[in-house]
């Protein structure tokens, strides 16, 4: 079955320490995103990546770094720098970058508590 | 400025009758598309619907419709005989062109509605 793929689904972090999102996808899909989520809100774009070896800045980068080294795979770490990280991580993807039409996928989501 | 506006934050609605949830949006682009996404209490996000500026006919999907009012910057999701797995948050979301790279580089997502289908 093609999908996205994100780990762990639920993750604690104790102040001042790095901790890295997994997502994977299987659906050839050339652009990735990661988005987070606060309680009662929407979705907020922190980093996206339209092709390997190339990433952006969302929204709310700050605190946040990503890498895209296989197509498959674009991890999210969440840094110390990060000021208030507990929420909820959500990965997309979608066929590529250029079209409006092109729906995201999205993966299960992880739910990040810093204690 | 808000680009995507939901302005119930929560609906509630008897099993089988239609239902609309309300979303204007705003943009200076011509060329730009509409979602609606679902999110279960589970957290994932689940594509519904969407709608394309350019199209002509309102957008359907099975139990699912857009009332797309283009002048009115306005795409209302209309759920027909709701049912109780239809309880979620419901989302809309636009995508536009990026002024630097030309791109469509993100979904702008509303805060959301709240739906709860009662028997």
């Amino acid at each position: 079955d093609g999908g996205i793929t994100q780990s762990p689904k639920y993750l604690f972090r104790k102040e001042g320490q790095n901790v890295t999102l997994s997502c994977e996808q299987n659906l050839n899909h050339d652009a990735m995103y990661w988005y987070r989520q606060d309680p009662g809100q929407g979705l907020r774009l922190i980093y996206y990546s339209q092709i390997v070896n190339d990433f952006q800045k969302g929204d709310i980068a700050e605190g946040y770094s990503v890498s895209r080294e296989k197509k498959e795979s674009f991890p999210l770490t969440v840094t110390s720098a990060q000021k208030n990280p507990t929420a909820f991580y959500l990965c997309a993807s979608s066929i590529e970058y250029e079209s409006s039409y092109n729906e995201q996928f999205f993966g299960p989501g992880t739910r990040l508590t810093v204690l | 400025a808000q680009k995507i506006t939901q302005t119930q934050p929560g609906m509630f609605v008897q099993e089988k009758e239609a239902v609309t949830l309300d979303c204007t949006y705003d943009t200076s682009d011509q060329s730009y598309g509409l979602f609606w996404y679902k999110q279960p209490s589970s957290g994932e996000m689940i594509f519904l619907i969407y709608q394309g500026s350019y199209d002509e006919q309102n957008a359907t999907e099975g139990r699912y419709s857009l009332n797309f009012q283009k002048a009115r910057k306005s795409a209302n999701l209309v759920i027909s005989a709701s049912q109780l797995g239809d309880s979620a948050m419901y989302f809309c979301a636009m995508r536009e062109r990026a002024f630097f790279s030309g791109g469509y580089n993100k979904l702008i997502f509303g805060a959301g509605t709240r739906l709860a289908v009662h028997p």
